[in-house]
């Protein structure tokens, strides 16, 4: 079965100081990855994927994301976290089969940057 | 530009009622999607169509109806609502073209409330 894992519930960071949100996941042959990032009782806006290609992916906001194979993992990174970034962050798969584009998301994590 | 419309943005209903939500895609988007998002939970696929048919099914309660019209817009029709339809449902589009790399795009949501 298609999955994907967000080890942490909440992840909290300095204002200034580089922040990673992680995420792995499993799938069987090369995976579509999406990450999305939702706003108190707002809807969830798409930040990056990756398909193919360069393993380090640039999205919105500032955002970056590296593809990792061998640990099946996807990681969401940025090196100047801003207080503005505190919010929600769901990873996603999207299936290999049928589905039209379904996604599949992580149970997300929160992170919450302090001035 | 234009995003995903959804109506209505509040809804509160007493249990066993019915209740719609509509749902408005991006202009020359031709695949829907419905979610359902409980407190602290995320987002979990219920159904999506694609031209005016339903593509695939997720965890969509016997309870639960959707199409998609001939203008690609879709409604979810809930019936003998429960407590635990309570939560936010997103309603995201895609375009299916082949090829497409498969990100959604959400509406803001719509929040039920079965009291």
């Amino acid at each position: 079965a298609q999955s994907v894992a967000q080890p942490e519930d909440q992840v909290n960071v300095a204002e200034g100081n580089p922040l990673t949100v992680k995420c792995t996941y499993s799938v069987s042959g090369n995976p579509y990855l999406f990450w999305y990032v939702q706003y108190p009782n707002r809807g969830l806006q798409f930040l990056l994927k990756y398909i193919t290609g360069d393993n380090l992916v640039k999205g919105s906001y500032g955002f970056e994301a590296e593809f990792n194979k061998s640990q099946t993992s996807f990681h969401l990174k940025k090196p100047s976290a801003l207080v503005s970034d505190s919010a929600l962050y769901f990873c996603a798969v999207r299936p290999l089969s049928g589905g039209y584009n379904k996604l599949i998301f992580g149970a997300g994590t929160r992170l919450a940057v302090h001035p | 530009a234009a995003g995903v419309i959804q109506s209505p943005r509040h809804l509160i209903k007493e249990k066993r009622e019915t209740a719609t939500l509509k749902c408005y895609p991006i202009p020359r988007h031709d695949t829907v999607y419905w979610y359902q998002q409980g407190p602290g939970q995320d987002p979990q696929f219920l159904i999506s169509f694609y031209e005016k048919m339903q593509s695939d099914k997720g965890s969509i309660p016997d309870r639960f109806s959707a199409q998609q019209f001939s203008d690609y817009h879709s409604e979810l029709n809930m019936s003998s609502l429960e407590l635990g339809d309570s939560a936010l449902y997103f309603c995201a589009s895609s375009s299916g073209l082949a090829g497409n790399t498969g990100e959604l795009f959400f509406g803001e949501g719509s929040r039920l409330t079965v009291l």
